[in-house]
């Protein structure tokens, strides 16, 4: 079985600023993804950014980036420039591939980011 | 529009109650998957369905029950209800090109569910 931690209920930032999630998962299988998921107030659940953790290279997109550390089983969101619209909950997820799993996810507990103007 | 529609998007009904959560796939995905948010927290995964088959269970109360019909439509049933099923449940899609990877997730914009 899989189990993600988010250990920072909340974090703030002053626009503009960077700011990092943390987030620690533990997992017995070789071949699995690591998601975070944003949902701002609407409740809408949105994909950030996926790394497969068979690629060592930490994956990026646009003002979004992870390091991803495997051995330490840590996959952190570190997000650049912050913007006001980045306000939301943030949820780390693992997924395994493959197996009985059959694509399911696992989430930790989100951390409520605040980017103040 | 994310492509995957839930219905009701809000229901508040008494304890002891039964309701059921409709779930309408993105177009050509075959598997469906139910998650719980209760309050603050993270997601739950309940169950999964592909074409119409179970294929994976998670915590899921006996008191809940879930299909997915031939138009790949699913319903979540939740019975007897109590003041904790208060929740949003999530449904989401995936197509048949993700076989079993974990992504290629789409969510729908959820069900809020408040017992009274």
């Amino acid at each position: 079985a899989q189990t993600v931690t988010q250990s920072q209920p909340e974090m703030s930032v002053q626009e503009a600023e960077t700011v990092t999630l943390s987030c620690t998962y533990d997992t017995s299988e070789n071949n699995y993804y690591l998601f975070w998921y944003k949902q701002p107030p609407s409740r809408q659940m949105i994909l950030v950014i996926r790394q497969e953790a068979y690629k060592q290279q930490n994956a990026t997109e646009n003002r979004f980036s992870v390091n991803f550390q495997k051995a330490a089983k840590s996959f952190s969101l570190k997000i650049s420039d912050s913007q006001l619209g980045d306000t939301a909950m943030y949820f780390c997820a693992s997924g395994e591939a493959g197996g009985t799993s059959y694509g399911k996810l696992t989430f930790g507990q989100g951390t409520i980011l605040t980017v103040h103007p | 529009d994310s492509g995957v529609t839930q219905t009701p998007k809000h229901l508040i009904t008494a304890t002891g109650q039964r309701v059921t959560l409709r779930c309408s796939p993105r177009s050509g995905d075959l598997s469906v998957y139910w998650y719980q948010q209760s309050l603050d927290q993270g997601l739950q995964f309940l169950i999964q369905y592909y074409n119409g088959e179970e294929r994976a269970k998670g915590n899921i109360l006996e008191r809940f029950s879930a299909q997915q019909f031939p138009d790949l439509h699913s319903e979540l049933n939740l019975s007897s209800l109590e003041l904790g099923d208060s929740a949003l449940y999530f449904c989401a899609s995936r197509g048949k090109s993700q076989g079993a990877s974990p992504y290629g997730y789409t969510f729908g914009s959820g069900t809020r569910l408040t017992v009274v």
